[in-house]
């Protein structure tokens, strides 16, 4: 079974940093893309960023949002990826989900999703 | 104020019909495939439909998705109640270099 689980969120102060985990099984984390996606209390589904396989350079795109702030890794041979969150604002405040991507011509698509985790910058 | 477009929230009755519009540009719909994703009350969101209409392993064919030009829709047939959630649709934005989703729409089934 294709699993995602994510770990690491929890409440931080404003400006500090929080590393964010995706342990991945059940199929060869190696071979894909993996993304980071968000959601704000209450509101909807954010794209956050993702990393390419090695295959294609292992590179990293991101939204404006986090652009310079967070940073994203993977370690293929513990199958997990990482969200590295710096500089954090209230307004990251959100359940960060781990999904893995696949990519075609002209497309690109998430499944599956992990469950979650909730991260919470507030003084 | 999302770069693809919903509706708020639909709501119809059980064994109806309803549709969920999706509406972008050149950009992202136009050029791109789009993917809805399902989201019921407290879950992860889950993959609908991708590459504009294929449907995933698993997930009923009540669903289906349809593309013209730069809208897209999502259409759910014979709905049940489990089918009230969230619904997303999403695509890459070659302008942006992200990946769009819409604000979501709130499906209610009467």
């Amino acid at each position: 079974e294709v699993q995602l689980v994510e770990s690491g969120g929890g409440l931080v102060q404003p400006g500090r940093s929080l590393r964010l985990s995706c342990t991945a099984s059940g199929f060869t984390f190696g071979d894909y893309a993996m993304s980071w996606v968000r959601q704000a209390p209450g509101k909807g589904l954010e794209w956050v960023g993702f990393i390419r396989s090695k295959a294609y350079g292992g590179t990293t795109e991101y939204a404006a949002s986090v652009k310079g702030r967070f940073t994203i890794s993977r370690d293929d041979s513990k199958s997990i990826a990482y969200l590295q969150m710096n500089s954090l604002k209230t307004e990251d405040t959100a359940v960060y989900y781990c999904t893995r991507e696949s990519i075609a011509v002209g497309g690109n698509w998430f499944d599956p999703w992990g469950q979650g985790t909730l991260v919470t910058v507030s003084s | 104020q999302s770069v693809l477009t919903q509706p708020p929230s639909v709501s119809e009755a059980p064994r109806q019909r309803v549709t969920i519009s999706c509406s972008g540009s050149s950009s992202n719909i136009g050029n791109n495939a789009v993917n809805w994703y399902q989201q019921l009350p407290g879950k992860a969101p889950k993959l609908l439909i991708y590459y504009d209409d294929l449907l995933p392993s698993g997930v009923s064919d009540r669903f289906s998705g349809s593309k013209s030009g730069t809208s897209a829709s999502l259409a759910i047939s014979g709905l049940q109640s489990e089918d009230e959630a969230d619904y997303y649709c999403a695509a890459w934005d070659d302008s942006l270099n992200v990946v769009v989703f819409g604000g979501g729409t709130k499906l209610t089934v009467l």
